[in-house]
């Protein structure tokens, strides 16, 4: 057991560009979360998989913001057009599906849009 | 819809006090309840669940919690702190009726334990 995995760890980009971040999950898991942490705030969240399938997005989420989970194991966070407000730390999260199952989560893509 | 409150943004305590770090949440369904810990440029790791049952919940590194419905808290404490205890906590809610175990977050509460 590895661990929740994310890549990259850190990531500086210019404005108007797009960036990807990869989570891979605890292997035996099949529930996938996306979360987004500002500074001085608690993680908020983005989005969610049960496998493949996206089954519920925050309002976060806007339009240049897109999830995939296709083979039911790691996914990506794409961010199209990075705005400033962009800046934060993107965790990735997964848990067996069961309610109250603990959610394990990586350590974190911190994005820096300049 | 549930939200988490932790009512203290900085707690200094100095070593081998003991602390209590303050939780209320809102919710108009049943709950679950977490703590997590995150140091410095990491993820969070869990410290302890309450999902039912007793309502003292011991976790790891000595923290334990005490789930209070009237009252709608869920404070977490430790009886003597170590240095190593300087993080950010997370205190976080999910509605237990619901299958989708999505975490509702407090703003965090820094614990900074000073020699």
């Amino acid at each position: 057991d590895t661990g929740v995995s994310q890549d990259p760890r850190h990531k500086i980009t210019k404005r108007g560009q797009n960036v990807t971040f990869r989570c891979d999950p605890i292997s035996e898991h099949n529930r996938l979360y996306w979360y987004r942490q500002t500074l001085g705030q608690g993680p908020e969240f983005l989005t969610y998989f049960q496998n493949e399938a996206q089954l519920e997005k925050s309002r976060l989420l806007s339009d240049r913001f897109s999830a995939e989970r296709p083979k039911g194991s790691f996914s990506t966070l794409e961010i199209q057009r990075t705005e400033q407000g962009d800046s934060a730390m993107y965790l990735c999260a997964s848990r067996e599906q069961g309610r109250g199952n603990t959610i394990y989560f990586g350590e974190g893509s911190w994005l820096t849009v300049v | 819809a549930q939200s988490v409150t932790q009512l203290d943004s900085q707690v200094p305590v100095f070593e081998e006090a003991p602390v209590e770090l303050r939780c209320n949440y809102s919710s108009s369904v049943s709950v679950y309840l977490f703590w997590y810990v995150q140091y410095p440029n990491q993820g969070l790791q869990l410290l302890l669940k309450y999902l039912s049952g007793s309502t003292l919940v011991k976790g790891i590194n000595g923290f334990e919690a005490e789930f209070n419905k009237s009252q709608t808290s869920f404070h977490l404490r430790k009886p003597s702190v170590h240095i190593s205890d300087t993080a950010e906590y997370f205190c976080a809610v999910s509605g237990a009726g619901g299958s989708q175990g999505n975490l509702i977050f407090g703003k965090g509460t820094k614990l900074s334990v000073k020699p």
